[in-house]
């Protein structure tokens, strides 16, 4: 199974800020989610950008993806102190066929400052 | 309603001991997960049921035992648990089954607390 790389691992900012969030994969994909986590607590999904899209925004959230790279990145800007929670990619290979099989990487955790 | 809700929020228990998380949702779907969590990592996939029949179970020990008795609850049955076993589980759910058409987000519940003494 893939692997997913986040970095980076910790992201300290100011409220007002931007932060930005890198991911990798490996194989092929159909998609790639964001989902933030509050500590502790369930994943809540943020946004998803198709295998075909370079691009796509929701609210503050900007996220880019490059499949040539394999990689993507999740913009969020003019944070506020609620936003501070673990990021995590998640992406949905190609080869399945059954079922919803998500991979998560490795997370960011991000802490902004009030 | 679109949210999984999950019980007991903490569990502390035993190595001998049997014990059973619970899941439900009723947002009509009809994929549902088992994540394990452990802290600071990112949660691993355990299994998944689609339309009530086990569809993937990721080599998990067998004193995991999932169970399905319909379409909204999903059981985690829990026996001879390690240690290492503590962590936090995370049910979640989808709409329907995953194609290469048809992106599937899943929605996940507050997870069970689990501490295995």
């Amino acid at each position: 199974s893939q692997q997913g790389e986040e970095d980076p691992q910790a992201l300290s900012i100011q409220e007002g800020e931007n932060a930005t969030m890198n991911c990798s994969y490996k194989t092929s994909i159909n998609n790639l989610q964001w989902y933030r986590q509050n500590s502790g607590r369930g994943l809540v999904h943020l946004i998803l950008i198709r295998s075909n899209e370079r691009e796509k925004h929701s609210g503050r959230l900007r996220v880019t993806l490059d499949t040539s790279k394999k990689s993507s990145s999740l913009l969020i800007t003019a944070s506020r102190a609620a936003d501070t929670a673990s990021y995590f990619c998640a992406t949905d290979a190609e080869e399945e066929t059954s079922g919803s099989r998500l991979t998560f990487g490795e997370g960011t955790q991000l802490t902004v400052n009030p | 309603d679109t949210e999984v809700t999950q019980t007991p929020k903490h569990l502390v228990m035993g190595m001998t001991n049997k014990k059973s998380l619970k899941c439900e949702q009723h947002m009509g779907h009809r994929a549902m997960y088992w994540y394990k969590q452990k802290a600071k990592k990112p949660p691993e996939l355990m299994f998944v049921y689609s339309y009530e029949k086990l569809s993937i179970n990721e080599s998990v020990p067998s004193r995991f035992s999932p169970e399905c008795p319909n379409s909204s609850l999903l059981n985690l049955h829990l026996h001879a648990l390690q240690p290492e076993d503590s962590a936090l589980y995370l049910c979640a759910s989808s709409h329907r089954l995953w194609t290469s058409q048809d992106p599937d987000t899943q929605y996940f519940g507050p997870g069970t607390r689990l501490t295995v003494l």
